[in-house]
């Protein structure tokens, strides 16, 4: 099955730098891709996803980028801000008769941003 | 996006009781799901909640343990059974599909804000 593995665990920046995660998935038959925020005590927050037809997607100060060659993808933070701290997942799955189905998770990565 | 409301939000209960989790959604929506999130960890999918049907596990969750109802479009329970300190997760329901409100995309998952158990 398919296993998603998300680097890294954790990521302190200055606020105002960019941030980057990366995460790598087995299967290639997965077609869809998202990223949730989860911060303390809340559930996860849907902020940007991608479909393996598009190789890049951009929004606001969040973009995601898809190598499907390479199996992997990665979040983009930029002029991060101190609420941006907060757990991200990514995740992976395989879009079939009209549903995601089951996502399947990354282990996560802890973003803090210094002030 | 959707209003995806759990109740109840958190509870403390004793090793060997049963909790009922409930999880509405202010629209219909075509998928339900639950999932488990240990203390610290990623999310793992339980079930998918089919409407007027059984519910479908995932490999290591069976539904004597996690039994699960889905009456209708906007609503689903998920109850964690016989409980033991090692169900003290957050469990978290989430959706797909159905009719598109509040920008919410009818193809991705929303997740409700979670249920925080504590077994002792």
């Amino acid at each position: 099955g398919e296993n998603v593995e998300q680097h890294p665990s954790t990521l302190s920046v200055q606020e105002g730098d960019s941030a980057v995660i990366k995460c790598t998935y087995s299967d290639s038959a997965s077609n869809y891709f998202p990223w949730y925020k989860q911060e303390l005590g809340k559930g996860p927050q849907l902020i940007i996803d991608i479909r393996s037809n598009v190789g890049e997607k951009k929004d606001q100060r969040i973009a995601v980028t898809l190598n499907k060659t390479a199996k992997h993808f990665s979040l983009h933070i930029t002029e991060t801000q101190p609420e941006d701290s907060a757990v991200y997942f990514c995740a992976a799955s395989m879009h079939y008769g009209g549903s995601q189905g089951n996502l399947i998770f990354g282990k996560g990565t802890k973003l803090s941003v210094k002030p | 996006s959707a209003v995806i409301s759990q109740k109840p939000s958190r509870d403390i209960c004793q090793r060997g009781t049963s909790l009922t989790i409930q999880c509405q959604v202010d629209s219909q929506v075509t998928m339900m799901f639950w999932y488990r999130q240990q203390p610290g960890q990623s999310l793992t999918l339980i079930a998918t909640a089919n409407q007027g049907s059984e519910a479908t596990y995932e490999s290591g969750f069976v539904i004597d343990k996690f039994p699960i109802s889905r009456p209708n479009l906007t609503f689903s329970t998920l109850t964690v059974s016989n409980m033991s300190p090692e169900d003290s997760s957050i469990y978290l329901c989430s959706v797909e599909g159905g009719v598109p409100t509040g920008g919410r995309k009818t193809d991705t998952q929303y997740f409700g804000p979670g249920t925080r158990l504590t077994v002792l």
